[in-house]
């Protein structure tokens, strides 16, 4: 079955530090790959997402590189700001085998941003 | 109104208590899903509905009920539920649940329920 592995948190870093959180997938066939945010009190959002080998999604500073040599979609930011303290989740679209796509989730990666 | 909107953001309830949430998109999709999120698990499919059918039901309890009268409405009849039912209840709305691995699910901001 499909499954997604995403390092443990929390982390915590500084204003301006360089972020990434790992993020490692097991799949059948070719799934999609999205990185969700949720911040406290609400629900997920759509932060980027790959639907190809070697496709970039970006947005917000934020990018993932779709890597199927390695299968991995980790995501980085350059420098993170106090507004980027949220829990992130990485994400597989795969077929569920009995007529629909079903989403696959890490346990999420809390990130904490001090000023 | 915009994105999906989910009623009540807060519930408690006692164990014998009969509740129900409800979800509405205004996204124009076909699909309509339900998570449950608990602390330190992995976001947990419940239930899919595409065009008003349910298509995936993954082994919930049947003190979970869906009920989806039309592409637009979502609800998650609550019964006789237990303290660990305790969680944050997730619904969420794609174009169609069997398009493509590329469809992007959009959330709703979820129901906070507490079981005592």
């Amino acid at each position: 079955g499909n499954s997604v592995t995403q390092m443990e948190g929390p982390v915590t870093l500084s204003e301006e530090a360089f972020l990434t959180i790992n993020c490692t997938y097991t799949a059948t066939g070719y799934p999609s790959l999205f990185w969700y945010v949720q911040y406290p009190g609400e629900g997920l959002q759509l932060l980027l997402k790959a639907t190809k080998a070697d496709d970039k999604g970006s947005n917000k500073g934020f990018e993932a590189t779709y890597r199927k040599e390695t299968t991995s979609f980790h995501l980085e930011k350059g420098s993170v700001q106090v507004s980027d303290s949220a829990v992130y989740f990485c994400a597989l679209s795969g077929y569920s085998g009995a007529g629909s796509y079903q989403l696959t989730f890490g346990k999420g990666t809390k990130l904490s941003v001090i000023p | 109104e915009t994105g999906v909107t989910q009623t009540p953001r807060h519930l408690v309830m006692g164990m014998t208590n009969k509740k129900s949430l409800k979800c509405e998109q205004h996204l124009g999709h076909n699909a309509m899903y339900w998570y449950k999120q608990s602390a330190k698990k992995p976001l947990e499919l419940m239930f899919v509905y595409n065009f008003k059918e349910q298509t995936e039901n993954n082994s919930v309890p049947s003190r979970f009920s869906p009920e989806c009268p039309n592409s637009s409405h979502l609800f998650l009849h609550l019964h006789t539920l237990q303290p660990e039912d305790s969680a944050l209840y997730l619904c969420a709305s794609s174009p169609v649940s069997s398009g493509a691995s590329t469809d992007t699910q959009y959330f709703g901001p979820g129901t906070r329920l507490t079981v005592l």
